[in-house]
Parts: C-alpha cells; structure tokens; sequence
C-alpha cells in the first residue's frame, strides 16, 4: 500500500495564479484532512471531509477550496495565490470516527508563492 | 478555542530519560494524541490517552490528566534518531472528529 500520497511535491506559483493539489488514499478511510505548517505555528487545519461528497471548513479556511468527490481523493485548491499562501500543506486521512485521532500523513507538498 | 501548550525546545544526551509536556485548555475532550515529526517529513502517530493514566509502548509512553488538562510524552533510552519535533494534538469528538495541534518541541539529542 502506498498509503496517503501528494502531488506535487514542490511549486513555485506567481501571486493571482491558481493550483490544485492532489491527495490520494489507499487504505479506504473515510476521513481526510488538509493541514498547513507554518515556522512556529504548528499544524492548522483548513478543510476537511468526513465522508465521499462532503466538506467542512477548519480554522482557517479562507483562500481555499476543496472536493471529495471519490472516497480516495481529496483536492486542494487555491484561486487566486497570495503570498501568504507559502506554506508546507500536508494531507492526512482518519480510519474511522473512534480512533479519528490516529491520522496518516502525506509526505507534503512546499508550496511557495512569490 | 483551544489553549495548548508544550516548551520550544529541549535538549538531552543519547541514553538519558525525557519528559515533554503538554497543557490544554479545551472542551468537549476526547482524547490526547502525541504525534513525531522529523525535519522534513510527515508527522508519524506516536500514542494517544484517552482515560487517565499511563500508556507504554517500548521506549515512549504517554500519560493523561484530565482533570489537570495535563499530558506527558516520555521517552527513554534516548538515540540520536528521537531527535525530532514532538507534537501534542487535543482531539474532540463533538466537532465531527478534529485534531488540535499544539506548536511542537523540537527535541535535540546530543551524543
């Protein structure tokens, strides 16, 4: 099993250019997740998805958007890229409700916006 | 909103005993979650407490204090592999299943 996956890996966006990123699960787990690491801030969740079709906003949700519209994917999007937006962004995904906590991690994908 | 607090940094010796702290300030508790990251890479699950007490697996355990708001990660035998930055999550149940991520300590082992 590949386990959670990322795509890209690296990218480099001009501010107002727009991106998608891609998260793939192979373990069939119904939640996911979309994180971003910031230097001293730690892990802050911007959308997540309890189930294939649906999403909920997190802490800070604004500038992006998301869909889940297979079970095995959930995709990031950013319309309009502000510098701001530089980050690490890491994907995770949850087996069920009782063990939620336990979440796997994506290897990351180090976006800067110039 | 959730308080969550752990130190920056801490420093040890290969061989020696640390013991990292967390404080949280949250309702609706559903469990502590301790979670390791090495520069560069993905945070890995290390142990969670979900009832008062100690949890011990091999050289980590965590204990929980709920009426205190208190956790400890606990590592022993420290190597030069556990350095790494340690991070304490609060999981509540009652907003659809989220984890919230203290700011990490990052953990230096020195030979």
């Amino acid at each position: 099993n590949a386990g959670v996956t990322q795509t890209p890996k690296f990218r480099v966006l001009k501010t107002g250019q727009s991106m998608t990123l891609l998260c793939a699960q192979d373990m069939n787990h119904e939640y996911m997740y979309w994180y971003r690491q910031d230097p001293g801030m730690g892990l802050r969740l911007i959308h997540y998805s309890v189930g294939e079709g649906t999403t909920a906003k997190g802490e800070v949700p604004d500038g992006y958007n998301v869909s889940r519209l297979k079970k095995q994917n959930f995709l990031l999007g950013l319309e309009s890229a502000a510098p701001s937006q530089t980050s690490v962004y890491f994907c995770a995904s949850g087996r069920n409700r009782e063990v939620l906590g336990e979440q796997y991690f994506g290897p990351g994908t180090r976006l800067t916006v110039t | 909103g959730q308080n969550i607090d752990q130190p920056t940094e801490m420093t040890a010796t290969e061989g020696a005993i640390v013991q990292i702290n967390c404080t949280y300030q949250t309702s609706g508790f559903n469990g502590l979650f301790w979670y390791q990251q090495h520069a560069g890479e993905a945070p890995t699950f290390l142990s969670y407490n979900v009832l008062d007490g100690l949890e011990e697996k091999g050289r980590f355990s965590s204990f929980l204090s709920r009426s205190k708001g208190y956790s400890y990660l606990l590592l022993k035998e420290l190597q030069m592999k556990d350095s790494a930055s340690y991070l304490c999550a609060v999981f509540r149940g009652s907003t659809l299943g989220r984890l919230y991520f203290g700011r990490g300590t990052q953990l230096t082992v020195w030979p």
